[in-house]
C-alpha cells in the first residue's frame, strides 16, 4: 500500500506571497492532519480534516487554511506569507478508527 | 505548561546496547494515547509505538517497549540491540480523548539519538 505523499517537496516563496501544499493520504484513510514543524516551536498542529470538514484546529492566524476533497486528498494554504511561515510542513492520514498516524515526508517551505 | 516534556535533548549509545528514551506527559483526560515517532534527517515522521492509558500491559513493536509508568505520567521508549539506523530524532506524543473524535498530537521537542559504532 502506497504511503502519505505530499507535493511538492521542496518550495521557495517570497514574503507576501501565497502557497498550496497538497497531501493524499494513504488509501482507505479518511483523516488527515496538517503539521508545521520549526526549530524554535517543535511540531505544532494546524489542523485535522474528515470527510471534507475541519474538525479540529491548531492555534495559527487565518492565513493558514486548508482543504479535503471527496477522494480525502487534502491541501493548505498559506496567504501572505511570512519568514517566519518557513518550516517542514508535516501531512499525516490514518483510518478513523485507528491510533497511530502516518505521516508523509513533508513539504520544506522556505520564505525569502 | 507543557503536556509533553523530553528532558534529554542529545543522547549517545554503542552499537548494539539498549537505550532508554525519557518521556513524560501532563494531563487531566483520564482516556489518552501515548505514541512515539522516529525522525530521520530525510524528515519523515515514523511511527514506533502506541500506548493506551487504559492498557495493562507495556507495549511492545520488536525492537521497541514503552516502559508506561501512569503514576509517575512517564512514557519511556526503550530501544534494544540499538542499530546504526537507529540514529536519529525521536518524538513522544500524545493524543487526549476529551475532544471525542477530534485527533490532535501534541509533541515534545525531541531527543536525538546517536549511534556510535
Amino acid at each position: 500500500k502506497a504511503g502519505v505523499t505530499q507535493t511538492p517537496r521542496y518550495l521557495i516563496k517570497t514574503r507576501g506571497q501565497q502557497v498550496t501544499l497538497s497531501c493524499s493520504p494513504i488509501s482507505g484513510h479518511r483523516s488527515v492532519s496538517w503539521y508545521q514543524q520549526t526549530p524554535g516551536q517543535g511540531l505544532q498542529f494546524l489542523f485535522e480534516y474528515f470527510s471534507e470538514t475541519q474538525r479540529n484546529k491548531g492555534n495559527f492566524p487565518g492565513r493558514f487554511s486548508g482543504r479535503q476533497f471527496s477522494n480525502s486528498r487534502s491541501e493548505m494554504n498559506v496567504s501572505t506569507l511570512e519568514l517566519g511561515d518557513s518550516a517542514l510542513y508535516l501531512c499525516a492520514s490514518r483510518w478513523n478508527r485507528g491510533n497511530e498516524q502516518y505521516f508523509g515526508p513533508g513539504t520544506r517551505l522556505t520564505v525569502t | 505548561a507543557q503536556k509533553i516534556t523530553q528532558t534529554q535533548p542529545g543522547m549517545f549509545v554503542q552499537e548494539k546496547e539498549a537505550v532508554t528514551l525519557d518521556c513524560t506527559y501532563d494531563t487531566s483526560d483520564p482516556s489518552y494515547g501515548l505514541f512515539w515517532y522516529k525522525q530521520p534527517s530525510s524528515g519523515e515522521m515514523i511511527f514506533l509505538i502506541y500506548q493506551g492509558s487504559y492498557d495493562q500491559q507495556n507495549a511492545t513493536e520488536g525492537r521497541y517497549s514503552l516502559n508506561f509508568q501512569k503514576a509517575r505520567k512517564s512514557a519511556n521508549l526503550v530501544i534494544s540491540a540499538s542499530q546504526l539506523g537507529d540514529s536519529a530524532m525521536y518524538f513522544c506524543a500524545m493524543r487526549e480523548y476529551s475532544g471525542g473524535s477530534n485527533y490532535k498530537l501534541t509533541f515534545g521537542k525531541g531527543t536525538l539519538l546517536t549511534v556510535n559504532p
